[in-house]
This record gives C-alpha cells, sequence and structure tokens, in this order.
C-alpha cells in the first residue's frame, strides 16, 4: 500500500458529461501529480500542485482542471468528456518538490470509461 | 512528450533467466527513477539513481546511468514469474519554472514463463 487513495476506483460516464476525481495524498506529502495512461499515449504528466499551488502543466487539456486544497487533497475535473478521454487517472504525491532526489508514490488510479 | 524511451517494448524470458531493459532520454536529469506496474494497478518505485552515480543496486536489481549517453539500463538478475509486469524509466528534473517533474516513458512489457 502506497498511502495514495484514489476514489473512485472505476468509473462509467457518457460523454459530454463532467466527472471528479479525487487523490487523498500520504500523510505528510505537500505535491500532488497527476497523471492519464492510455494505451496509445502511455503515461501523460497533467499537472502538479504543491501545498495548495499550482507548480506546473503538463499536457492538460483545457476541459481539464485541478486543485489541491488545504488539507492536501486534490481533485481532477474532467468536463465535456470525449470518447478519448477514456483511460487510467493515476494521482502520485511527493513529500517535497525542489529536491533533487524524490521519488513518487503512486494511487491505484482511477478507471474511466466514456461511452 | 515523453521524457524516456525504453527499449524493448517487450521481453519475455524464461524464468532464472535475467532480463535488462534499457532507457533513454533526452533533457538534463537530476535522477533517473524505474517503476513496476503489475496490469491496470499503480506503479511502484523499484529504485532511484541520481545523476552523479553511475551504478546502483537493490536485491534483485541492477540500474545504470550514463549521462552522456542519455541512457539507464535496469538489469533483473534470477528472474521470477512474478516479476511479469511493465517497467518504466522516469527522468526527474526541473522544468524551465522551476518546480521539480518526473516524466516516463512508454515501458516495458517483461513477460516472465515458468
Amino acid at each position: 500500500d502506497s498511502g495514495v487513495t484514489q476514489t473512485p476506483k472505476h468509473l462509467i460516464t457518457a460523454t459530454g458529461q463532467r466527472v471528479t476525481l479525487r487523490c487523498s495524498p500520504r500523510s505528510g506529502d505537500l505535491s500532488v501529480y497527476w497523471y492519464q495512461q492510455s494505451l496509445d499515449q502511455g503515461l501523460q504528466f497533467l499537472i502538479q500542485y504543491y501545498n495548495g499551488e499550482e507548480r506546473a502543466k503538463g499536457n492538460i487539456l483545457e476541459r481539464f482542471s485541478a486543485q489541491q486544497f488545504p488539507d492536501l487533497h486534490s481533485e481532477l475535473n474532467l468536463s465535456s468528456l470525449e470518447l478519448g478521454d477514456s483511460a487510467l487517472y493515476f494521482c502520485a504525491s511527493s513529500e517535497k518538490t525542489g529536491l533533487s532526489s524524490t521519488e513518487a508514490f503512486f494511487g491505484q488510479g482511477t478507471r474511466l470509461t466514456v461511452v | 512528450s515523453q521524457q524516456g524511451e525504453e527499449d524493448p517494448q517487450a521481453l519475455s524470458i524464461q524464468e532464472g533467466e535475467n532480463a535488462t531493459m534499457n532507457c533513454s532520454y533526452k533533457t538534463s536529469i537530476n535522477n533517473l527513477q524505474w517503476y513496476r506496474q503489475n496490469s491496470g494497478r499503480g506503479l511502484v518505485h523499484l529504485i532511484l539513481i541520481r545523476s552523479n552515480e553511475r551504478e546502483k543496486h537493490s536485491g534483485r536489481l541492477r540500474v545504470t546511468l550514463d549521462t552522456s549517453k542519455k541512457s539507464s539500463s535496469l538489469l533483473i538478475t534470477a528472474s521470477r514469474a512474478a516479476d511479469t509486469a511493465s517497467y518504466f524509466c522516469a527522468g526527474g528534473g526541473y522544468s524551465g519554472a522551476g518546480s521539480y517533474q518526473l516524466t516516463f516513458g512508454k515501458g516495458t512489457k517483461l513477460s516472465v514463463i515458468p
């Protein structure tokens, strides 16, 4: 068990809908990362938060947004869903940002299926 | 974009054999990490090698790093059926904005046949 909790584990929704994925980082970890994993694109970095502030953006679509709350949990909001958004969405946390040697701890992921 | 490119994309070996996976990366890094993923599950951190290190061992794992060639290799010795999984390399480094990021390759799918 990595200590990172993601809910829900599975989500099936229709095109055009909006969903929210939730992540609770390991206790004490300030940094949260979101990744999307699909068969054809591999593991794509979406966005990173550190202690409530956005720190880095990757290949995140404008239809997607995220935030990190004061209690350090994070939510990833996906709207106007398309079939191509079907993927595994992972959250990872790490102790700090700015260190040269930092490993990330991954949750079990949310499998999103858009039908 | 992917930081690392793993090679091979898929590898099938007999139990007891050694498995070697390679990774090349594009930009400068502070460290290179290897992760393992069982089918459809989360990634598990295996080992981290810093940019000023050349080789590191952890149990049956051996990682090398050649920063001049921007490449790394992961060797799993005496493989077991339970080692069957996908293995990803990830480069840890700083973005232009100064934030630390982990950028993953597409992975090597390892199958160990009992």
